[in-house]
């Protein structure tokens, strides 16, 4: 199985800050990486798949990133909403996997 | 737009057997362009991709829960369903189901599949106990 890790596992930042997180494969997933958001309660949302192709609907403040083993999520100005946890996922081979989460607070 | 919606027993006693249900609705689970998958989340395990089925029927599962995992699809209904037999407290966990696109991705003049799940449902917890 392709393993992923991600780092920081957890930050906070104030409104307005760019915010970066990082996920790294255990072998090279070529742009096979997705990008989630959980809220509390809720499910995962998708952000951004093929490393940096955003979903319909998701604002521009996001962008992702990174080829091989290393991708990053960014959040150009991070607003109120944006808290919650995110998750990168390898969609390059089965099993499909998912790093351990990033829990993001707003301060 | 198309909607998930899981439904199915909130607790299960140790050995028996978990089944859920996936009712999909303003969309197809016949539609050939997606298929629909079981995803769990548990504090211990995080996100646990469970397996994957295609509206012919065609199945993909994890590995690791292989030997005790069914999906199914029901066209007439509009729906798939996942049974986990032999359940411990382990497989205790808010499951999912979900859509899955995947899509032709080119780079360099490399073509490839990428595997994603664009729309979830909301979840249901299952929980293992006597």
């Amino acid at each position: 199985d392709i393993q992923m890790t991600q780092s920081p596992s957890s930050l906070s930042a104030s409104v307005g800050d760019r915010v970066t997180i990082t996920c790294r494969a255990s072998q090279s997933i070529s742009s096979y990486l997705n990008w989630y958001q959980q809220k509390p309660g809720r499910a995962p949302k998708l952000l951004i798949y093929a490393a940096s192709t955003l979903q319909s609907g998701v604002p521009s403040r996001f962008s992702g990133g990174g080829s091989g083993t290393d991708f990053t999520l960014t959040i150009g100005s991070l607003q109120p909403e944006d808290f919650g946890t995110y998750y990168c996922q390898q969609g390059y081979s089965s099993p499909f996997t998912f790093g351990p989460g990033t829990k993001v607070d707003v301060k | 737009q198309v909607q998930l919606q899981e439904s199915g027993p909130g607790l299960v006693k140790p050995s028996e057997t978990l089944s859920l249900t996936c009712t999909v609705s303003g969309g197809s689970v016949s539609s050939g362009a997606y298929y629909w998958s079981w995803i769990r989340q548990s504090p211990g395990k995080g996100l646990e991709w469970i397996g994957h089925i295609y509206y012919t029927g065609s199945t993909n599962y994890n590995p690791s829960l292989k030997s005790r995992v069914t999906i199914s699809v029901d066209k007439s209904k509009n729906k798939f369903s996942l049974k986990l037999t032999s359940v411990t407290a382990a497989d205790t966990a808010v499951y999912y189901c979900a859509r899955v696109q995947d899509i032709i991705v080119v780079i360099d003049a490399a073509q490839g599949v990428e595997w994603y799940f664009d729309v979830w449902g909301r979840g249901t917890l299952v929980t293992v106990s006597s």
